[in-house]
């Protein structure tokens, strides 16, 4: 079975600076997708980016940018520019690109970090 | 753009008591999720549906039941709510035929209190 691991539970950042969430993964597959969620207080989950396992070069959605090191089973996500608006709770999730018939894939999430913007 | 929707948003219980969770999705989604979210564990799975008639157990099953009603309905249902299960709940669904669409769109969840 896949695990995620988040190992830092709050982070803060100051607004307009740069800040790195970590996570870390265990799986025996090689072929896969990662995903950072963002959960507002509003409670929706958001996506943020997505990075598939067999591509090398690392998703970017504007500010924010993963640094994928599959070797290392690592997934980190950083934020540049910070804003208020980043402030929330941060998950790391995985999942399979194996899909047997008749199945649904399954997301399997880290705990979360949860980030605050100081202005 | 309705997208998931999740009813009620908020809901207290006795223990014992029973309710259903409702979730409806307006993108001609195949599979369908429910998730727990409980502090310092993320999101795990309770349930998912990969089409309109089959559904799975995924990793926390015991105490639920769900039914997928049609393409659009996937609800959750609790028999004999306990405290263990307060909770917020997600519903979620996804499009599995296309493998470019590799993501989940979620509810905006129900927080739920088994007193």
């Amino acid at each position: 079975a896949q695990t995620v691991t988040q190992s830092q539970p709050e982070m803060s950042v100051q607004e307009a600076e740069t800040v790195t969430l970590s996570c870390t993964y265990d799986t025996s597959e090689s072929d896969y997708y990662l995903f950072w969620y963002k959960q507002p207080p509003s409670r929706q989950m958001i996506l943020v980016i997505r990075q598939e396992a067999y591509k090398q070069q690392n998703a970017t959605e504007n500010r924010f940018s993963v640094n994928f090191q599959k070797a290392a089973k690592s997934f980190s996500l950083k934020i540049s520019d910070s804003q208020l608006g980043d402030a929330a709770m941060y998950f790391c999730a995985y999942r399979s690109a194996l899909h047997p018939p008749g199945s649904a894939r399954q997301l399997t999430f880290g705990s979360g970090t949860q980030l605050t913007v100081l202005p | 753009n309705a997208g998931v929707t999740q009813t009620p948003k908020f809901q207290v219980l006795k223990t014992g008591q029973s309710m259903t969770l409702q979730c409806a999705q307006d993108m001609n989604h195949n599979s369908m999720y429910w998730y727990r979210q409980d502090p310092g564990m993320g999101l795990r799975l309770i349930y998912y549906s990969a089409s309109e008639g089959t559904t799975d157990k995924g990793e926390v099953p015991n105490g639920y039941n769900v039914s997928r009603l049609n393409k659009r309905e996937f609800s959750l249902r609790l028999e004999s709510a306990a405290p263990s299960q307060t909770s917020v709940y997600f519903c979620a669904s996804s499009e599995e035929a296309t493998f470019l669409l590799q993501k989940l769109f979620f509810g905006s969840g129900t927080q739920l209190s088994v007193l």
